[in-house]
């Protein structure tokens, strides 16, 4: 079965930079990890689910919500299974718990979550 | 952007009910809409994909329906496990969207 590991999370400084990383392992059937999509989902405190970013599998084509544009970068290395997502100017709104999550027909396997406090 | 509004934002209800949520999409988006269901400090779980397709593994008594903007996900008879946190989200077109989520309590 699938299974995706974030880490990187942390405390850090409006304006500062954070660089996430999801781990995947788990592909069977003939299936790589890049012959998917791979997507970012953010949950701040006490609310609901925000979509961050997508790349696709080659990793040619990227996504971002209006919010991140210009201060994200979504990327993955295919030849170690890694999905990232470089944070730059960060902002306190940008506080949140960010899965990453694997693309088929929906979402379907998601990591455990990791926490960005952006905070002085 | 498309807009995703789900209702009720939260529904009290006991075991055994039969439950529906719906997600009314600011757009049509055919069939690409996408059912979660969360649980306090658990990530997201993919129950429902294409509006009407169950996700493996996912029980039968799930099942959602619509096309275009108007959709629904119902619980046939709830079970303890199903209280939660459901969203739904779109896939049309980016930017993906969720609606504000609907909180199934316990009556």
């Amino acid at each position: 079965e699938v299974q995706l590991l974030e880490s990187g999370g942390g405390l850090v400084q409006p304006g500062g930079s954070l660089r996430l990383s999801c781990g995947a392992s788990g592909f069977t059937f003939g299936f790589t990890f890049s012959s998917y999509a791979m997507s970012w989902v953010r949950q701040a405190p006490g609310k609901g689910l925000e979509w961050v970013s997508a790349i696709s599998g080659s990793g040619d084509n990227t996504y971002y919500v209006d919010s991140v544009k210009g201060r994200f970068t979504i990327s993955r290395d295919n030849s170690k299974n890694t999905l990232y997502l470089q944070m730059n100017s960060l902002r306190a709104e940008d506080t949140a718990v960010y899965y990453c999550a694997k693309v088929t027909r929906g979402l379907d396997y998601w990591g455990q979550g990791s926490l960005v406090t952006v905070s002085s | 952007d498309i807009q995703m509004t789900q209702s009720p934002s939260s529904v009290s209800a006991s075991v055994g009910d039969r439950v529906t949520i719906t997600c009314r999409a600011s757009q049509g988006i055919s069939s690409w809409l996408a059912w979660y269901q969360q649980k306090p400090g658990r990530a997201p779980k993919l129950l429902i994909y294409a509006a009407s397709s169950l996700q493996s593994g996912v029980p039968s008594r799930f099942s959602g329906s619509g096309s275009g903007t108007d959709f629904t996900l119902t619980i046939s008879s709830l079970q303890p496990e199903d209280f939660a946190t459901y969203y739904c989200q779109q896939a049309n077109s980016f930017p993906y969207t969720f609606g504000q989520g609907t909180k199934l309590e316990i009556k």
